[in-house]
Formats: C-alpha cells, sequence, structure tokens
C-alpha cells in the first residue's frame, strides 16, 4: 500500500522555523520527484516546493524562495521541507506528493502549520 | 504564472444526472492538465491527467477533455460521494490550480 505520512506540523511564532517530514512506504521513492503543496484552511491549493529523484534540482514558488529549503533522503524514504522566517500568511495544511514536472499523485493527509504570536 | 479559471464556482445536481465542469488556462498549457477531487478533511485525490487520462482505480463516470486553454471535466450518474470540490491543475509551465468548483449532489 502506497503511503505518505507527513508530520513536523505545529503552532509557531513569526519569524520561526520547522522542518516537516514525508515518510514514504510501497513505491520506489528514489525513482520519483517529489513535490509540497499547501492549502490553506478552507480555500485553494498552492504548489510549494519539488525535488527530482536524487535531489540535485530543485524549484520553489515565488512565495517561498529563499525561506524555504527542499531536501530527499533517498536511504531513509523521506522528505523534507525546511521552512524558515515563518510569516502569518505561511499558515497552511502542507501536503507531500509524489510528482515534479507532471501532476500530483499520490497525496498525503497533511500537516498543519499555523504561524501565529 | 499561468492562471487557471475553473467554472462555475460552484454546481448543486441531482443523483443520475451529468455535471461538466470547466477550467480556462491563460494561455495553451497543450494536454498538460490534470483533475482532483478533494472531499472535506481528505487530501486530493487525482482523477485525471494528461487532460484526458483516467487515474488507476478512477471510476469511468469520470472523464476529461479538452486540450489548449478550454478544458472540461465530465462526471456522468451522479452519486452523492460525488459531491467534493473539485480542481484543474496544469503542468506545461511550473505548476499552478485552478480555485476549485463546489459540486454539491
Amino acid at each position: 500500500e502506497v503511503q505518505l505520512v507527513e508530520s513536523g506540523g505545529r503552532v509557531i511564532r513569526p519569524g520561526g522555523s520547522l522542518r516537516l517530514t514525508c515518510a514514504v512506504s510501497g513505491f520506489s521513492f528514489n525513482d520519483d520527484g517529489m513535490s509540497w503543496v499547501r492549502q490553506v484552511p478552507g480555500k485553494g491549493l498552492e504548489w510549494v516546493s519539488g525535488i527530482n529523484w536524487n535531489g540535485d534540482r530543485t524549484a520553489y514558488a515565488d512565495s517561498v524562495k529563499g525561506r524555504f529549503t527542499i531536501s530527499r533522503d533517498n536511504a531513509k524514504n523521506s522528505l523534507y521541507l525546511q521552512m524558515d522566517s515563518l510569516r502569518p500568511e505561511d499558515t497552511a495544511f502542507y501536503y507531500c506528493a509524489r510528482g515534479f514536472g507532471k501532476w500530483f499523485d499520490p497525496w498525503g493527509q497533511g500537516t498543519l502549520v499555523t504561524v501565529s504570536s | 504564472e499561468i492562471v487557471l479559471t475553473q467554472s462555475p464556482a460552484s454546481l448543486s445536481v441531482s443523483p443520475g444526472e451529468t455535471a461538466t465542469l470547466s477550467c480556462r488556462a491563460s494561455q495553451s498549457v497543450i494536454k498538460s492538465l490534470a483533475w482532483y477531487q478533494q472531499k472535506p478533511g481528505q487530501a486530493p485525490r487525482l482523477l485525471i491527467y494528461s487532460a484526458s487520462t483516467r487515474a488507476t482505480g478512477i471510476s469511468t463516470r469520470f472523464s476529461g477533455g479538452g486540450s489548449g486553454t478550454e478544458f472540461t471535466l465530465t462526471i456522468s450518474s451522479l452519486q452523492s460521494e460525488d459531491s467534493a470540490v473539485y480542481y484543474c491543475q496544469q503542468y506545461s509551465v511550473w505548476f499552478t490550480f485552478g480555485q476549485g468548483t463546489k459540486l454539491e449532489i
């Protein structure tokens, strides 16, 4: 069974840092690009960042460029999102999903990041 | 940035009927378009990719069409379980999503 499980979301003060983790099982993780997509509760979807299969190509939405860093550890079947200089507008559910350069499938269940003082 | 505009914003349809959802792109994405279904409290689920190819395990009641800037998602024989928000996404130039269509059965 394919599973993507995100963790690390919590309430954090503006300016703070947070690291999200996505643990993957059920498919060959090191064959595929991966992405993070976020969703403000009750709102639409926004692609945040993506990484290719071996980590040597990454990309970011303009809204997070310079503040967020995506990485992966293929030995641990894990995807990461380091989030620095967090802002209230970064408050959202963060989903990891398989895919970078195409559609996203499947998705994890999401982890909620709340940036608030 | 390629902007995707979905219409209508919301739609209420009776069980057994057919719903047609639209997605318009601000510039051609050829056929680099996907559709997702999202139910309350759940992650999005891929329905269609490459504009018209059903994802694994997706019912034949779901069909996608179009190319260039105009796309449709058609859902036939509607069931209560189809109530959800539906999003289109382009992957021709980076990745952007439409604002969603809320479908109520």
